[in-house]
């Protein structure tokens, strides 16, 4: 079956702008996830989402939000972008909310300039 | 919040050579899982443990989890030039959120 799909893969923005990024999860999957990650702060939980409900959110200031549609696919935005957001945003989808694996898309590559 | 620490950061080891990472946890684990991110991909599931002690093997990959459910490690036999990446530790769990351990990138040279 499909594996997650994350869109745009890459992305230029400049700050201040605000940017939307897409994950499709697993067909069956409803539990979605979403990571930050930089070479300097690594890998970092953004929140989650199970049902269209946020289950848990990582410490990433409001500008980070995100939402859940009822087929399961997410959206996650960030507004004002500064510098520091450039990263590499990766989605996860779990058939468990609990403890089983996380399945990643190819990421969104965000360049802010 | 829960913290994750792994070492080393880097290594780099001569093919044929062994690697081991260690995860280290400030409170008990309920689980623990590994991941590994090959150089501009995302990461892949290897192994979750559960069990106090536990040790799991996957081919030349052994995994442990501490008696005290506070550390696990991997250990990988005869390093070939596939294995190169990063190898995170995950806590993951409940309604915890998913914390990522800071990684050790594996270098293996030919």
């Amino acid at each position: 079956k499909a594996g997650v799909t994350q869109t745009p893969r890459y992305l230029i923005k400049t700050r201040g702008q605000q940017v939307t990024l897409s994950c499709s999860p697993i067909s069956g999957h409803r539990s979605v996830s979403w990571y930050q990650q930089t070479p300097g702060q690594g890998l970092q939980f953004l929140f989650e989402y199970f049902s269209e409900t946020q289950r848990n959110k990582g410490n990433f200031p409001g500008r980070f939000s995100g939402r859940q549609f009822s087929n399961s696919r997410s959206e996650m935005n960030v507004s004002t972008l500064e510098l520091g957001d450039s990263a590499l945003y990766l989605c996860a989808s779990s058939g468990d909310t609990s403890t089983g694996e996380l399945f990643f898309g190819e990421g969104s590559r965000l360049t802010v300039l | 919040g829960q913290q994750v620490m792994q070492i080393p950061q880097y290594q780099h080891v001569q093919e044929g050579e062994d690697f081991t990472t260690y995860c280290n946890s400030s409170t008990t684990l309920s689980n623990i899982q590994w991941y590994k991110q090959r150089p501009g991909g995302h990461p892949v599931f290897l192994i979750q443990l559960v069990k106090s002690g536990e040790v799991k093997k996957q081919k030349r990959l052994t995994f442990q989890f501490g008696e005290a459910k506070k550390n696990s490690s991997l250990h990988i036999t005869a390093t070939q030039t596939t294995d190169v990446g990063t190898y995170f530790c995950v806590l993951r769990g409940g309604y915890q959120k998913v914390t990522f351990g800071t990684g050790t990138k594996l270098q293996v040279i030919p």
